[in-house]
């Protein structure tokens, strides 16, 4: 079964530090998006991107956050100056859009130290 | 926003036990999935379920979208069942973002 792909799984940085988040979405997949987990906490949405553009955003997903598709096959999450807040699973996600379903990633646990 | 409520929070088991999990939405919904995030903190997809019955092995799973709830069955449950069962959907009008209920923890016990 086809799978997202993110890496690195663990990501250890210092506060302040910018940091970049990886995903293979599913080859086929139109939609691609980015979810957080705070330790204990429930999912929540950051971004959606379709056709090479943000087509939403939620309020957490501030000036401190962008997303690119750089090239036909990857999808990242760029965090400019971590604070010990940003510490969090980040998920990335894809769908090949209504009336299907989303496949998630296993998964970034970042920790800002 | 769309709220999803899910119940119990808590759920303890005893190996082989079967058990029923619940998830209301406030709104009619485009999508709705249920998730298990296991111990290590991977979501796994489970089921694709906006509307009807499906079954993969010892687990189902019901929606029934004009009473905006649905249900996860699990029946003979296991160790492995262990770990937290996200329900998440899309609203019709547009919004293609999944919104998550809190979850149900599940500790199956030997």
């Amino acid at each position: 079964e086809p799978e997202v792909t993110q890496t690195p799984s663990h990501q250890v940085t210092q506060m302040g530090q910018e940091v970049i988040l990886r995903c293979v979405p599913i080859s086929n997949h139109l939609y691609f998006y980015w979810y957080r987990q705070i330790l204990g906490q429930k999912v929540e949405f950051l971004v959606s991107f379709y056709n090479n553009e943000i087509s939403e955003k939620s309020e957490i997903f501030d000036d401190q956050f962008s997303v690119e598709r750089p090239d036909g096959s990857n999808f990242t999450l760029k965090i400019r100056s971590t604070k010990l807040e940003d510490s969090a699973m980040y998920f990335c996600a894809s769908s090949e859009g209504w009336p299907y379903g989303y496949t998630f990633g296993s998964g970034t646990r970042l920790t800002v130290v | 926003g769309i709220q999803v409520e899910q119940s119990p929070p808590d759920l303890i088991l005893q190996e082989g036990a079967n058990s029923t999990l619940r998830c209301n939405f406030s709104d009619s919904v485009n999508n709705l999935q249920w998730f298990h995030q296991n111990p290590w903190g991977q979501l796994i997809n489970l089921f694709y379920i906006p509307s009807g019955t499906k079954q993969n092995g010892r687990l189902s799973a019901t929606t029934v979208a004009t009473e905006r709830y649905s249900l996860l069955y699990i029946s003979s449950s296991q160790t492995t069942d262990s770990g937290v069962y996200f329900c998440a959907v899309t609203t019709q009008g547009g919004s293609e973002k999944l919104v998550f209920g809190k979850g149900t923890k599940l500790t199956v016990n030997p």
